[in-house]
This record gives structure tokens, C-alpha cells and sequence, in this order.
């Protein structure tokens, strides 16, 4: 079954650091990735997607995301975190190879970024 | 240029009643999608429209409907409410053209409508 995971609940980081949200899919074909984020009493907003090409993709507010085929995962990461990325972060997926092309969503990873 | 607008933002309804969801995509674009979010189950898809066609639908019950209107405006019924269907309820539209390319545009989200079964 097509699916997408994220792992961790919860991610804590101090500020400054690098920050990784983890994202693995399981989808028949060959996917189109995206990351959104959820701040609180709003609606998703886009990040970043891959299409194809170069596996690491960059997005906005300094985020990037890598593309790992063999390992079917697609990692959030940013160099330096701040106390505003704090948030729900969804990697979400878009299966070409079933025809449907279906939005399959993660269940959420909450980053919280201490000062 | 407006965003994605979700009429109304909170509901409150009592088990058994029908309730109606509103959503009016950024303009220009023609695919609407609606999604429910719970706090255990994340993003949960329910159906997506397409130039007043339903594309593609998720899994849940036939309580749950959806049309799409000829200037994009999408609505959500959801029939005969359970305790269960509390939830916060997103509308996303996007630039979809039709097939290919199209598929990698991103969504853009409302607010959402929170309902509240009680």
C-alpha cells in the first residue's frame, strides 16, 4: 500500500543548530515530494518539492530537502534553526506510477526550536 | 491576489445533523481538494476535484461528499455526523492544468473549518 512516514513526533532542537525532519515513502512509481508546514491556527503552507534532477532541492525560509531513491526517503534539513521554525511540518507525496495521483500525506512532525 | 477561503471557520453541530463546508479556490485555479485533519491520523485526503469532476476520492464513507461548481467554488457534505468526524477541514486548491506536469503544483491551503461534533 502507498504510504508516507515520518518518525518522529516530535523534534527538539536548540536554535543555531541543524535541524533533520525525516520523511520515507512507499509508493509504487516514481513520486513527486513535497514539504509543507502547518504554524499554529493556519493552514499548510508549500516548502519545497522534487520533480527530478539534482537531490537536493531548496525551498523557501532557508529550507532544503534531500532526495534519496535507494533509501526512499526525503530528509528536511536546515544549517541554522530559529525559534520561528518551530512548527507541524507534512512530507507529503503525489504517486505517478498508480495513474491516481493521490496526495498521500505523513502524519506530522512537530519541530520545536529552544532558544 | 486573495488566497484560499474557507467559510465558516468554526462549527459546532450535534450528532446526527448535516453539516455544509465552503471553499473558494485562489483565482485561476481549477483543482480543489479537501483534506481532514485529526491529531492522531495527520492528513487524511478525501476527494479532489477538477473542473466540476471529482478526480479522485480517499477512503472514507459515502457521509462524506463533495461538489465543484463552474467558477471553482468547492463544497463538503458530510451527512448523518458521528463523534468521530470532529476535526479541522482543509480546502487546498491549485494551478492544475489537467494531467502531467500539472500534478507537481503545489497545493495552497485555507484556513480551514473546524467542526466540532458534539
Amino acid at each position: 500500500a502507498q504510504s508516507v512516514a515520518q518518525p518522529e513526533d516530535q523534534v527538539n532542537v536548540a536554535e543555531g543548530n541543524p535541524l533533520t525532519v525525516k520523511c520515507t515513502y512507499s509508493v509504487s512509481g516514481n513520486p513527486y515530494l513535497f514539504w509543507y508546514v502547518q504554524y499554529p491556527n493556519r493552514g499548510l503552507q508549500f516548502l519545497l518539492k522534487y520533480i527530478t534532477g539534482d537531490n537536493l532541492v531548496k525551498g523557501s525560509y532557508g529550507f532544503e530537502a534531500e532526495f534519496n531513491k535507494s533509501q526512499t526517503s526525503f530528509h528536511l534539513k536546515k544549517p541554522s534553526a530559529l525559534v520561528s521554525d518551530s512548527a507541524l511540518y507534512f512530507c507529503a507525496v503525489r504517486d505517478r506510477g498508480s495513474g491516481t495521483y493521490k496526495y498521500i500525506f505523513g502524519t506530522g512532525t512537530r519541530l520545536k526550536v529552544l532558544a | 491576489k486573495a488566497g484560499v477561503t474557507q467559510t465558516p471557520r468554526y462549527l459546532i453541530k450535534t450528532r446526527g445533523q448535516q453539516v455544509t463546508l465552503s471553499c473558494s479556490p485562489i483565482s485561476g485555479h481549477r483543482s480543489v481538494s479537501w483534506y481532514q485533519q485529526t491529531p492522531g491520523q495527520g492528513l487524511q485526503f478525501l476527494f479532489e476535484y477538477f473542473s466540476e469532476t471529482q478526480r479522485n476520492k480517499g477512503n472514507f464513507p459515502g457521509r462524506f461528499s463533495g461538489r465543484q461548481f463552474s467558477n471553482s467554488r468547492s463544497e463538503m457534505n458530510v451527512s448523518t455526523l458521528e463523534l468521530g468526524d470532529s476535526a479541522l477541514y482543509l480546502c487546498a486548491s491549485s494551478l492544475a492544468a489537467g494531467v502531467g506536469s500539472s500534478y507537481n503544483s503545489p497545493l495552497h491551503f485555507g484556513n480551514g473549518t473546524r467542526l466540532t461534533v458534539t
